[in-house]
């Protein structure tokens, strides 16, 4: 069954260092697609960051990484600089295969980060 | 560009109570998904409407649920009657046809059954 693991519920991290988020992830599915996304605490949920099964390399955007492990089926939210404003919960989630049947998302039960001065 | 919309943010009912929970998606997108979050659970999906269709619908816990989208615009899940477990987040995230993958989503409507 697929499935979406972050095993850390709560972490800090001090302003303007580095932080990375764990995602393991499981699929039998040769095609797949990895989102971390960021819930603040208004409760929206924001589109951060897409890794492609077939991408050859990590995605980033702007101070979001994804640090992709094929072999080791993970795929860690690397944020760099941390803000203030990075305090939020963070969800990693998976798209299997392709096309319309197969888009819907599996998450994660999520990383409550925060960042203190 | 407005994003996707939900309404109410807050909704507390009684068992046995019926609600009805809205999502207006971006404008222009045929996909749009309902999920909800369970206190303390991982968010799961509950179906996906392209256009007016439901494309998948093999997450709806149960058929007190019902989910339209009627001229393939905004879309509308039902709850009735709402039960104890209910109680949750609903969130809907709508995609584009060029970039399905991409889901954006709303700020979720927080919904009590007490």
């Amino acid at each position: 069954a697929q499935k979406i693991t972050q095993t850390q519920p709560g972490m800090f991290v001090q302003e303007k260092e580095a932080v990375t988020l764990d995602c393991t992830y499981d699929t039998s599915d040769p095609s797949y697609g990895l989102f971390w996304y960021k819930q603040p605490s208004s409760g929206e949920m924001i589109f951060l960051i897409y890794q492609g099964s077939y991408d050859q390399q990590n995605a980033t955007e702007g101070r979001y990484s994804l640090n992709f492990q094929k072999a080791r089926k993970s795929a860690n939210l690397v944020i760099s600089a941390s803000q203030l404003g990075d305090s939020a919960m963070y969800f990693c989630a998976m798209r299997e295969g392709q096309g319309y049947n197969t888009d819907k998302l599996i998450f994660g039960t999520g990383t409550r980060l925060q960042v203190f001065p | 560009e407005a994003g996707v919309t939900q309404f109410p943010s807050h909704s507390v009912i009684e068992k046995g109570q019926t609600v009805t929970l809205r999502c207006d998606p971006i404008s222009g997108h045929d996909n749009l998904y309902w999920y909800r979050r369970v206190m303390g659970k991982e968010i799961k999906f509950l179906l996906h409407f392209v256009k007016e269709s439901k494309q998948d619908e093999s997450g709806m816990p149960n058929n007190r649920f019902l989910a339209e989208r009627t001229g393939g615009t905004y879309s509308t899940l039902k709850v009735q009657p709402a039960e104890l477990e209910d109680s949750g987040v609903y969130f809907c995230a709508s995609s584009s046809d060029r970039f399905p993958y991409e889901q954006y989503f709303g700020p979720g409507t927080r919904l009590t059954v007490t």
